[in-house]
């Protein structure tokens, strides 16, 4: 079963508006990472954030992690065509190892020129 | 950051014929690397997880038999399938990571089985 679920599954918006992905999985975890993932290509890693961290940013990328409900989100601002892509939540339940990682069902972003 | 990569990176092959896909960290030794599988428009799902030297890990309801993995070198990964099927055409993406840090993904195998 899947360890994460996010939503939407699919989100379309305006060139320059903001995305908003959320993710929810349910064991405890040490890590939650980000990836992104162009049509039919391999995944490029976004941003990792740890159990013990509450936000964490880089570049137009924001993370947040509620550990009490068991979600993240991922926020993208001021999007631009280049930023569509599928984007995936996995956790993991080691210090950020070589421990597998179980991903979610991902949200399809189309950003709309 | 560390460069994985596998190869082919599209294979197209008749059912029955048995196909490797290579993966490879071309900057750095991976202790550990694993292999996925993704189908269109889902998620990545977990096939097993190779350390090197040793047996390969599946998960369950992978068949091991048909999904052969050998890691034997700190470089190199290859699972092979094994008596393909129309119904294992997917997308193949392994992953390796070294002791200290996080995995890095290869650019994906897309296999289809006529």
């Amino acid at each position: 079963s899947q360890q994460g679920e996010e939503d939407p599954q699919a989100l379309s918006i305006q060139e320059g508006e903001n995305a908003t992905m959320n993710c929810s999985y349910k064991t405890s975890i040490n890590n939650l990472q980000w990836y992104r993932q162009n049509s039919g290509r391999g995944l490029v890693h976004l941003i990792l954030i740890r159990s013990n961290e509450r936000e964490k940013h880089s570049g137009r990328l924001r993370v947040t992690l509620d550990t009490s409900k068991k979600s993240s989100s991922l926020l993208i601002t001021a999007s631009r065509a280049a930023d569509t892509a599928s984007y995936f939540c996995a956790t993991d339940g080691s210090n950020f190892g070589n421990e597998k990682l179980t991903f979610g069902t991902g949200t399809r972003l189309t950003i709309i020129p | 950051g560390a460069v994985v990569s596998q190869h082919p990176s599209r294979v197209i092959c008749k059912s029955g014929t048995s196909v490797k896909i290579e993966c490879r960290s071309l900057d750095f030794q991976a202790t550990t690397m694993f292999w996925y599988r993704q189908f269109p428009k889902q998620s990545l799902m977990l096939m097993a997880t190779s350390n090197e030297g040793s047996k390969a890990t599946y998960e369950q309801g992978v068949e091991k038999d048909k999904f052969l993995i050998n890691h034997a070198s700190l470089t190199l990964s290859t699972l092979t399938v094994t008596s393909a099927h129309p119904e294992d055409s997917s997308f193949y993406i392994c992953s390796a990571s070294h002791d200290q840090g996080e995995q890095f993904f290869g650019p994906g195998t897309r296999l289809t089985v006529l």
